[in-house]
């Protein structure tokens, strides 16, 4: 089956630091992928939607400088926690939509702790 | 109007037992209903999924029941096994590759 692969699975770094996390489509093309960050026990929240060539469209209180998304090309999205805090440690998953079926595909998640 | 509503929060079963899991939803304009299983440090995986012009749907062990009209879907598990345990979250969106939206989850353990 189709695979989205997140890299790193798992990061640790220090409060004010920046942390990239990359989510690539293995065997298709994702026009759009989608960003969720899930803290434990709770549900996946979606945080944006990232079409290839443009702008991300961010949920109602995301802050779009502080969760910087890319998405340049039809494989590749990536995200970029900036000045991360201990408070935005959580789990972020990404999931990518299959260009010619439409159908969803999530990635392994990457477990962000900011000490 | 977002949001979508599950319901039991954790869910204890023998082994053979069937769970049941239910989920409401408000938006009218959602036709793509899956149900995703999860396991610890794992992204979610898709099990079934159900569009609205359908009342049931069956996939091995696993049937997702809708009732359009009650804005309703359930998600039932026969002869569950102890490796069902997991958690699983009912979802909806417009179309099947929109934006989904996620139920609050359900934490299952099935025991031997």
């Amino acid at each position: 089956g189709a695979v989205v692969s997140q890299h790193p699975s798992r990061v640790i770094c220090k409060s004010g630091t920046s942390v990239k996390i990359e989510c690539r489509s293995l065997d298709f093309q994702a026009t759009t992928m989608f960003w969720y960050r899930q803290f434990p026990k709770q549900s996946l929240m979606l945080m944006a939607t990232s079409n290839e060539g443009s702008k991300a469209t961010y949920e109602q209180g995301v802050e779009k400088d502080k969760f910087l998304i890319n998405h340049a090309s039809l494989t590749l999205s990536t995200l970029t926690v900036t000045s991360a805090h201990p408070e935005d440690s959580s789990f972020y998953i990404c999931s990518a939509k299959a260009h010619l079926t439409g159908e969803l595909f999530f990635g392994e998640g990457s477990r962000l702790t900011v000490l | 109007q977002q949001q979508v509503k599950q319901s039991p929060q954790s869910l204890i079963v023998q082994k053979g037992g069937i769970p049941i899991i239910n989920c409401a939803y408000e938006n009218t304009a959602f036709d793509y209903f899956p149900w995703y299983q999860q396991f610890p440090g794992k992204g979610p995986a898709l099990l079934i999924a159900i569009r609205p012009d359908v009342s049931e749907k069956k996939e091995g062990r696993f049937t997702i029941s809708f009732n359009k009209s009650a804005k309703q879907f359930s998600l039932h598990i026969m002869d569950s096994q102890p490796g069902d345990s997991a958690t699983y979250f009912c979802a909806a969106s417009r179309g099947q590759g929109g934006k989904l939206i996620f139920g609050q989850g359900t934490e299952l353990s099935v025991k031997p």
